[in-house]
């Protein structure tokens, strides 16, 4: 089984805070890295999908990094909003001839006013 | 519009009965995935395809069966050898290729009494 770890499990932030979150996975058969929010009662929507190690993304407050060649990638959210309350979710993708999408445990977010 | 077309939204099974859980996209999209989530965890692989007729085993496949006889379609059946049924199953599909993000259905809520 594929490991993709991320960490925390579970983040309870202030309104205004900065955070970020983890996401590890293997180091071999890289294709991409993606990140998702995935919010109560709505279907996982993507955030970013990296290829590039070194790759910087950013989508107004919410950044993230990635280094394939250590196998990690941070997401960062800056000055949290309540709206921002949700679970975020890494997922490695492999193609070992086959496209392959794993998904991390994810990160539960809960920013307080 | 286009998207991913999961149904039904709950489903209630008797002990021992097969089930097939649908999942159709109007996406064009070569790839789809079954996922497959319990509470306080992530989401798990259950089978995955990549063109028609052909599917491949992800990492909790036991009990579980699929066929892609369209392009669109990607239905889950969970048999009754699947030891612990009750769950909340996601399907998701992508295009192939690394810049490709993953979309969601609403995902099907199974309780196995």
């Amino acid at each position: 089984i594929l490991n993709v770890e991320q960490s925390p499990q579970s983040l309870h932030v202030q309104e205004g805070d900065s955070t970020n979150f983890t996401c590890s996975f293997p180091s071999s058969n890289f294709y991409a890295l993606h990140w998702y929010r995935w919010e109560t009662a709505k279907s996982p929507e993507a955030l970013f999908v990296m290829t590039l190690n070194g790759d910087e993304k950013k989508k107004g407050r919410i950044s993230a990094t990635l280094n394939t060649k250590e196998g990690y990638s941070y997401l960062y959210i800056k000055g949290s909003q309540p709206e921002d309350s949700a679970t975020y979710l890494c997922a490695f993708l492999m193609n070992t001839g086959f496209q392959k999408l794993v998904f991390g445990t994810g990160t539960r977010l809960l920013v307080s006013p | 519009d286009g998207g991913i077309t999961q149904s039904p939204k709950y489903l209630f099974r008797k002990e021992g009965q097969n089930v097939t859980l649908s999942c159709e996209q109007n996406l064009n999209h070569d790839a789809m995935y079954w996922y497959r989530q319990d509470p306080g965890q992530g989401l798990r692989l259950i089978y995955y395809s990549q063109i028609v007729n052909d599917f491949q085993k992800g990492d909790i496949a036991e009990g579980y069966s699929v066929s892609r006889e369209k392009k669109e379609s990607f239905p889950l059946t969970v048999t009754s050898a699947q030891k612990n049924p009750t769950a909340f199953y996601l399907c998701a599909s992508s295009r192939r290729g690394p810049n490709t993000e993953a979309f969601f259905g609403q995902g099907t809520r199974l309780t196995v009494v």
